[in-house]
């Protein structure tokens, strides 16, 4: 079965840091883009950033460019968000998802940044 | 980045109604856009991809249309379960960018 499962999220202090996971199982990253799309409470969803299939292009949302990075392990079949300098904004549901336009995504992880 | 414009932001339908949402982009996207129906609790789900082909599983009361910046959503004849936010998808460039989003409420 074709499926993602996100983890990592939590409850983190205003200015810190955490990386979410994204495992990939029945299928692998190579020739696949990989994102992770974010929804705050009762907002849109947001493209917060992503591999391109050809895995040399990475790509950032101007809101997290620059405090949130994105890499892979391969051999884990494993994409991960790593998150720094977090605020408020930052607060929501964070899926990550596979193809443009997605087509399959994971069931989401909490990120919840208060003191 | 291009941005999405969708519309109406919310609508009240009756189970057998059609219904329809428009997306659209500031600029010319081709077909490069995706419909969502999205569930509370529930990741979004892939309904239309290049704007207009029909996601395998999806029913074929949901369709899709348009080209360039203007693009439409069609539910033909709402079912109980298509109560739901929709939203539309830009992936001509990156960063990706959502509509909105439209939620589907019960009359």
């Amino acid at each position: 079965e074709v499926q993602l499962v996100e983890s990592g999220g939590g409850l983190v202090q205003p200015g810190g840091s955490l990386r979410l996971s994204c495992v990939a199982s029945g299928f692998t990253f190579s020739g696949n883009s990989i994102h992770w799309v974010r929804q705050a409470p009762g907002k849109r969803l947001e493209y917060v950033s992503g591999f391109s299939s050809s895995g040399d292009g990475t790509y950032y949302a101007d809101s997290v460019k620059g405090r949130f990075t994105i890499s892979a392990d391969n051999s884990k079949n494993t994409v991960y968000l790593q998150m720094g300098s977090l605020r408020g904004d930052d607060m929501a549901v964070y899926y990550c998802a596979r193809g443009v336009p997605p087509d399959v995504w994971g069931q989401g992880t909490t990120v919840t940044v208060s003191s | 980045d291009i941005q999405m414009t969708q519309s109406p932001s919310s609508l009240s339908a009756s189970v057998g109604d059609r219904v329809t949402i428009t997306c659209r982009a500031s600029q010319d996207i081709r077909n490069d856009l995706g419909w969502y129906q999205e569930k509370p609790g529930k990741a979004p789900k892939r309904l239309i991809y290049t704007a207009s082909s029909l996601q395998s599983g999806v029913p074929s009361r949901f369709s899709g249309s348009g080209s360039g910046t203007e693009f439409t959503l069609t539910i033909s004849s709402l079912q109980p379960e298509d109560f739901a936010t929709y939203y539309c998808l830009q992936h001509h460039s990156y960063p990706l960018t959502f509509g909105g989003g439209t939620k589907v409420e019960i009359k």
